[in-house]
């Protein structure tokens, strides 16, 4: 069956440049999440999207931006990248909010 | 405001042992899910199981079971005849009615089992 589908899997970048995550839902989930998990942490959520629209929204810092495209993919856009911003993103989705289905995961490195 | 608690950081077993992971959660909402997630070293979150408020009913799912009660906030999990394959971190989490289906999560428990 197909699942969350994130890119890219590992990413490095220095402090000050911008990234850019990718999450594919599942085919007909209407709502795709974000979270972040620092190391040793449990995940955070940062923002979710329903039908395209912003649903609702989390410890999302003001540098950080998302969307979600007609395909239903998603993108996590995150500008002014700090060392703190360090940790695994996921992606989830689901259909009519029921369980959440996670991708495997970005692992940001900010150098 | 809602919280999930996880109070055994780290629990470690030798296989074969069954051991339970404890998990307390609090919400105004009368109506939630409570779930369990389990996150291998290679760190995807995998689904394990979702339960409604409303089904106090436990769960049996081969070696794994779920005990729900609703009267102590409590959702534990028990692996029965551990395997060195469960090692993992294993987080409870909670999404009310009232919180657009965003998950809270505990702060997870590392499972380590030897041989």
């Amino acid at each position: 069956a197909a699942g969350v589908i994130q890119s890219p899997r590992h990413l490095i970048k220095e402090k000050r440049e911008t990234a850019t995550l990718k999450c594919y839902p599942i085919p007909r989930h209407d709502t795709v999440y974000w979270y972040q998990q620092g190391p040793g942490q449990d995940p955070q959520f940062l923002i979710s999207f329903y039908e395209k629209m912003q649903s609702d929204k989390g410890s999302i810092p003001d540098r950080f931006s998302a969307q979600q495209f007609s395909d239903y993919h998603s993108e996590l856009n995150m500008s002014s990248l700090e060392l703190g911003d360090s940790a695994l993103y996921f992606c989830a989705s689901s259909l009519g909010g029921e369980k959440l289905f996670f991708g495997s995961g970005t692992q940001l490195s900010v150098l | 405001a809602q919280k999930v608690t996880q109070a055994q950081t780290e629990i470690s077993v030798v296989e074969k042992e069954d051991v339970t992971l404890d998990c307390v959660y609090e919400t105004r909402d009368t109506t939630y899910y409570l779930f369990w997630y389990k996150q291998p070293p290679s760190g995807e979150l995998v689904f394990l199981i979702r339960r409604n408020s409303f089904d106090e009913q436990n769960e049996i799912s081969g070696r794994y079971s779920w005990n729900f009660q609703k009267s102590t906030s409590s959702f534990n999990f028990t692996i029965t005849a551990s395997q060195v394959v469960d090692s993992a971190v294993y987080f409870c989490a909670l999404v009310d009615t009232g919180t657009a289906s965003k998950l809270t999560f505990g702060t997870g428990t590392r499972l380590q089992v030897t041989l």
